[in-house]
């Protein structure tokens, strides 16, 4: 399995201001996405991270809200913009090597957001 | 809409006995399915997986079962210890191109010693 970064690990943030979230890979990975995890709750999908391109969002997230970056196969970023109380969450990215055997994702270790 | 959920919100066991954890899911054509755990503060953690054409793997004390006939998914962790104490997530995908996991909702399992 890949090794995976995230930062920051945690923050507290103000309403109305931005937070833009790493994500580190020790190898190239074809496919990395970002989750959103609400208090005591399961994973959502946010978005595919596209290495080139525009990410690809589930339904109820916009880019505008999510902007998402993947300038390489081995990192993308993800910005909580213009936050609200109700964005405070732990987002997630995953990684997964395309392949018949290999598409099993594996998680980063999140970053905890509270917005205040 | 296609959803993944679990019978079980929280189990309690002793130290030393088998667990079990349920999840049902509902989208047929669902062909890929892993079992996560989630300490506390951490991410989620790999545990096992299998395909659609399987209906029993087994790993390091772990063992899903999967019933495609009522779409029923099930890990069962022997000998169960207090490291194993954690939040266990289903999901599972639709397979091929498709990487996006659907969660079941988690259960959270506690082991007493």
């Amino acid at each position: 399995s890949a090794v995976i970064s995230q930062k920051p690990s945690r923050d507290i943030c103000q309403r109305g201001t931005s937070l833009t979230i790493q994500c580190q890979v020790d190898s190239q990975v074809t496919m990395m996405f970002w989750y959103r995890q609400q208090p005591g709750q399961s994973l959502t999908l946010i978005a595919t991270a596209n290495q080139g391109s525009e990410a690809t969002y589930e339904s109820g997230f916009v880019i505008d809200k999510f902007p998402i970056s993947r300038p390489n196969l081995t990192f993308s970023t993800l910005t909580v913009s213009n936050m609200s109380p109700e964005d405070s969450s732990i987002y997630l990215c995953s990684v997964a090597r395309q392949g018949a055997s290999t598409d099993t994702q594996y998680f980063g270790p999140g970053t905890r957001l509270t917005v205040l | 809409g296609e959803s993944v959920g679990l019978h079980l919100p929280t189990l309690s066991v002793q130290e030393g006995d088998n667990s079990i954890i349920n999840c049902a899911y509902s989208n047929s054509a669902s062909d890929y399915f892993i079992w996560y755990k989630q300490e506390s503060g951490k991410g989620p953690q790999f545990i096992i997986d299998i395909r659609s054409n399987m209906d029993k793997r087994q790993g390091q004390r772990v063992t899903v079962l999967l019933n495609k006939t009522v779409k029923h998914l099930s890990l069962q962790i022997a000998a169960t210890q207090p490291g194993d104490s954690a939040v266990y997530f289903c999901a599972e995908t639709g397979g091929g191109s498709n990487y996006k996991l659907t969660f079941g909702k988690g259960t959270l399992l506690t082991v007493n010693p």
